[in-house]
């Protein structure tokens, strides 16, 4: 396994489903992120975790939940969703000590919700 | 509060052609300034970026970016487009010492051949 992996890959799911997004970094970084990438709109940044604790909670409804219980694990728990909500979510990585920042994304999950 | 702007969201070019893809960012400070790629069904992975000392940056694939402070500028070029080179891209800003990464709307380069 390298670098960042997001499961699944594709996710279809009704307004009143409950799922999850997984993410795993093998880098041994110790930031995480969700960002949304909808279509002709700029990526947005929705959580940031820097050694477990939550540093960033972009306004984003309740109904999506993080979880961080690991610098390499970060899910995305998704709960009553609308149908404005699909897009590609993208997990990605950053070393702390990296003072760039330089970031590692995975490949994403596209969501689509009916 | 930052922002980035990209200029054009489609650009289009002949194989052979300079590559030129526009942003200019808002901050009090200069940031970090980064170009990162993304091509279909893939997530994005990094080009090149500017932190601090010479202005004109070098990455992968034979692109470069100069940052113009007086301008508020990191454009990224290429002297000559391949098709493999279309893809999204996207400019970026990161404060310094801080964990948020803002990204422009991105700008889908086509290569004509």
């Amino acid at each position: 396994e390298t670098g960042v992996t997001q499961t699944p890959r594709h996710l279809v799911m009704g307004m009143t489903n409950k799922k999850s997004l997984k993410c795993e970094q093998h880098l041994g970084h110790n930031a995480m992120y969700w960002y949304k990438q909808s279509a002709k709109k700029p990526l947005e940044l929705m959580f940031v975790y820097n050694f477990k604790e939550q540093t960033e909670n972009n306004s984003v409804p309740s109904r999506f939940s993080p979880e961080c219980p690991n610098s390499s694990h970060l899910f995305l728990h998704l709960h009553t969703l609308q149908p404005e909500d699909s897009a590609l979510y993208l997990c990605a990585s950053s070393q702390d000590s990296d003072i760039a920042g330089e970031l590692f994304f995975g490949e994403g999950s596209r969501l689509t919700v009916l | 509060a930052q922002s980035v702007t990209q200029l054009g969201s489609h650009v289009s070019v002949s194989e052979g052609a300079l590559v030129l893809l526009r942003c200019n960012y808002s901050s009090s400070v200069p940031p970090y300034l980064f170009w990162y790629v993304q091509y279909p069904n893939q997530g994005l992975q990094l080009l090149l970026k500017y932190t601090t000392g010479a202005t004109l940056v070098k990455g992968i694939n034979g692109f470069e970016a100069e940052f113009k402070k007086s301008e508020t500028s990191f454009h990224l070029t290429k002297p000559s487009a391949h098709m493999s080179d279309a893809a999204e891209y996207f400019c970026a800003v990161r404060h310094i010492g801080g964990f948020k990464t803002i990204f422009g709307a991105g700008t889908r380069l086509f290569v004509k051949a």
